[in-house]
């Protein structure tokens, strides 16, 4: 079983709209969590990283959210624009270990 | 460099063939690693160097996957007698400092491998 759930698999939005993106973990010991974006053909980009102590997090349009408690994050997408379209990566680190758990990703597409 | 920079960044061959991915970290990142992505699917970890050294390789699918790094820079990925199955995407990431810390880690574009 994946140590990181993404949901929705994917979905689309009009332009300008809000979406929310969730990301469910049960890595542990937790260290630290990441959204990557994905652009089609193209390598992840960091949107944000966040450590335990840390609830919530801004890039821009972007914003995190994360319950260490409940080990659930969100990434929120504001004024959804084109350019959004892509995959978001839910990334989880834990204390110790080298090796990230990714989740599949969220694929979206904002349409006009 | 300014980024990660991989090549070739697309690579078709034959089944049987031998391939070889390079990746030139950016420039005083000690941490390597490389991914493979299949399409609709997560990353998957395949091996990280520390400087030249490789303390995990037990991503790696099969002994016909290897990797080396000299010169704490430049790696090579190589894939021997490629199968179907290689098919995909082959992701390079380096950092300042190992992932179980906060580094932040930077991906090359990737090189998109098709094994007909």
């Amino acid at each position: 079983k994946n140590q990181v759930e993404q949901s929705p698999q994917s979905l689309i939005i009009l332009e300008g709209k809000n979406c929310t993106l969730q990301c469910n973990y049960t890595v542990s010991p937790f260290s630290n969590l990441r959204w990557y974006k994905q652009d089609t053909g193209r390598g992840p980009v960091s949107l944000t990283i966040m450590t335990f102590s840390e609830n919530t997090k801004s890039n821009g349009r972007y914003t995190a959210t994360l319950d260490a408690d409940t080990k659930q994050s969100s990434l929120h997408i504001t004024a959804s624009q084109l350019s959004d379209s892509a995959s978001y990566i839910c990334v989880v680190s834990a204390y110790g270990n080298n090796r990230l758990a990714f989740g599949k990703g969220n694929q979206v597409v904002v349409i006009p | 460099g300014a980024g990660v920079s991989q090549s070739p960044s697309n690579k078709v061959t034959e089944k049987g063939k031998d391939v070889e991915l390079r990746c030139d970290p950016i420039s005083g990142h000690t941490a390597l690693y490389w991914y493979r992505q299949s399409l609709g699917q997560g990353l998957e970890f395949l091996i990280y160097f520390q400087g030249n050294s490789a303390p995990d390789k037990s991503g790696l699918p099969s002994d016909r996957f290897s990797a080396e790094r000299t010169g704490g820079s430049v790696s090579t990925l190589t894939i021997q007698r490629t199968q179907q199955e290689d098919s995909a995407v082959y992701l390079c990431a380096s950092s300042l400092g190992l992932q179980g810390i906060s580094g932040e880690l930077f991906f090359g574009e990737g090189s998109r491998l098709t094994v007909l």
